[in-house]
């Protein structure tokens, strides 16, 4: 059963700081991993997607990279900002089925 | 274009009543989903449609949960008999093909039993 987590579970950081947030997964025979934004009361945001065949993919100052044969990914965020402030999830198809599993997701806060 | 809707946006209903949630999915889009989200959470699958194809009901919790999607198109998650625990945020997505796509969600229906 394939499970994700995310770590940290929040984080804080002074406005301009370079971050990384991390998700790692237990089934490595994943289709694509995902990263989400989810901002107070609102709905997710897909920010990157990344198939199993690549390594990374770039959106601005967002960077996310791909390891399947140790289960992780990262999402790096370059030069923060206090909107970058939000919830970033992580997210991989089920093995074997439609589902998609997402982790619990990381609480950033970008302080001015 | 328009994104995913989703109505009401807010629903407060009493125990024992039947809810119905709506789902509008962007159009052209073949594939849809419906999670549940609890505070703090991630979205938790409940239900995956190919067109009008119902393919994955494997995250519904009991047999009080259904949905259908008629005509390909917009979608009913439908709650018989709401217990408390069925308060949570529902969420749908819909993405322009199946796996390997990116999920667009819509801002979810608030559901609160009492």
């Amino acid at each position: 059963k394939q499970e994700v987590t995310q770590i940290p579970a929040a984080l804080s950081v002074p406005e301009g700081e370079n971050l990384v947030l991390n998700c790692s997964f237990t089934d490595s025979a994943i289709y694509n991993l995902q990263w989400f934004r989810q901002d107070p009361g609102k709905g997710l945001t897909s920010l990157l997607l990344i198939q199993s065949s690549q390594r990374e993919q770039t959106s601005g100052r967002l960077n996310a990279s791909l390891d399947k044969s140790s289960g992780r990914s990262t999402l790096y965020i370059a030069a923060s900002q206090p909107g970058d402030s939000a919830t970033y999830l992580c997210a991989v198809p089920d093995t074997g089925g439609f589902k998609t599993i997402f982790g619990a997701g990381t609480r950033l806060f970008v302080k001015a | 274009g328009a994104g995913v809707s989703q109505s009401p946006r807010y629903k407060v209903t009493k125990r024992g009543q039947d809810v119905a949630l709506r789902c509008d999915p962007i159009s052209g889009h073949v594939s849809l989903y419906w999670y549940r989200q609890a505070l703090g959470q991630g979205p938790e699958f409940l239900t995956y449609f190919n067109y009008e194809a119902q393919q994955d009901k494997s995250g519904l919790p009991n047999d009080r949960f259904s949905a259908e999607r008629p005509e390909g198109s917009i979608s009913t998650l439908t709650i018989q008999r709401t217990e408390q625990r069925d308060s949570a945020m529902y969420r749908c997505a819909s993405s322009l093909s199946g796996r390997g796509e990116t999920q667009y969600f819509g801002p979810g229906t608030r559901l609160l039993v009492l």
